[in-house]
């Protein structure tokens, strides 16, 4: 079936660097995505990556990802405090191509 | 364009009353994909039309829950009658059908929060 696991919780000092973690089970993923989720508001698309490519990098974000371990990760350079909100991994598949199955979005805090 | 329009943004409202969320979906969307949040269960994507067809509605979590796509630029998710646990952020999406395996990116609306006393 299809399910897409991250951890609820990430503190970061401003300045460092973030990295959110997920895992997915469907093998047959086409795209893979990360939304953000700033308070109040809905999601926005972040990024994205081709399930054919391992890297991905669009200047402070870097999307990598491992299809072997079904593992994909989000890297935010330079965290800053407008980064805080919560992160959404995401995938669609062959199977299931019209709709995104989301995690649970994994809340990111930024402590000075 | 002016995005996702969702209505109302927040409703509060006494068991057993029926709720009404309002959707406008952007226009030359041709998906409109409704989701509920909650602190326990995450988002949960409840139901979502294909040019106004209902194509998936095995998220909607009771008979008391519908909604409908009467056209391409108005949607509504109906609650009747509503309890306590409907009480959430309800969440409407909409995208365009892309070429072959595109990256299918979905619009969030701002979003309804609910709550049901």
């Amino acid at each position: 079936g299809e399910d897409v696991e991250q951890s609820l919780f990430l503190s970061v000092r401003e300045g460092d660097s973030s990295v959110i973690n997920c895992t997915y089970t469907d093998s047959s993923s086409t795209y893979l995505y990360w939304y953000k989720q700033e308070p109040g508001a809905g999601l926005q698309l972040l990024t994205y990556i081709f399930s054919n490519m391992d890297m991905k990098q669009d200047q402070r974000l870097t999307v990598l990802l491992n299809k072997k371990d079904k593992h994909l990760s989000l890297r935010i350079a330079d965290t800053q405090t407008g980064d805080s909100a919560i992160y959404f991994c995401a995938e669609t598949t062959y199977s299931s191509a019209s709709k995104i199955i989301f995690g649970s979005g994994t809340r990111l805090s930024i402590r000075p | 364009d002016a995005g996702v329009i969702q209505s109302p943004r927040h409703e509060v409202t006494e068991m057993g009353q029926e709720v009404t969320l309002r959707c406008k979906p952007i226009s030359g969307h041709d998906y409109l994909f409704w989701y509920r949040q909650t602190m326990m269960r995450g988002l949960e994507l409840l139901i979502y039309f294909n040019n106004n067809v209902p194509i998936d509605d095995s998220g909607m979590p009771e008979d008391r829950f519908s909604a409908k796509m009467p056209n391409a630029s108005f949607s509504t998710l109906k609650i009747q009658p509503s309890e306590p646990r409907d009480s959430a952020v309800y969440f409407c999406a909409s995208r365009m059908t892309g070429r072959g395996l595109g990256k299918n990116e979905q619009f969030f609306g701002p979003g309804t929060r609910l709550t049901v006393l």
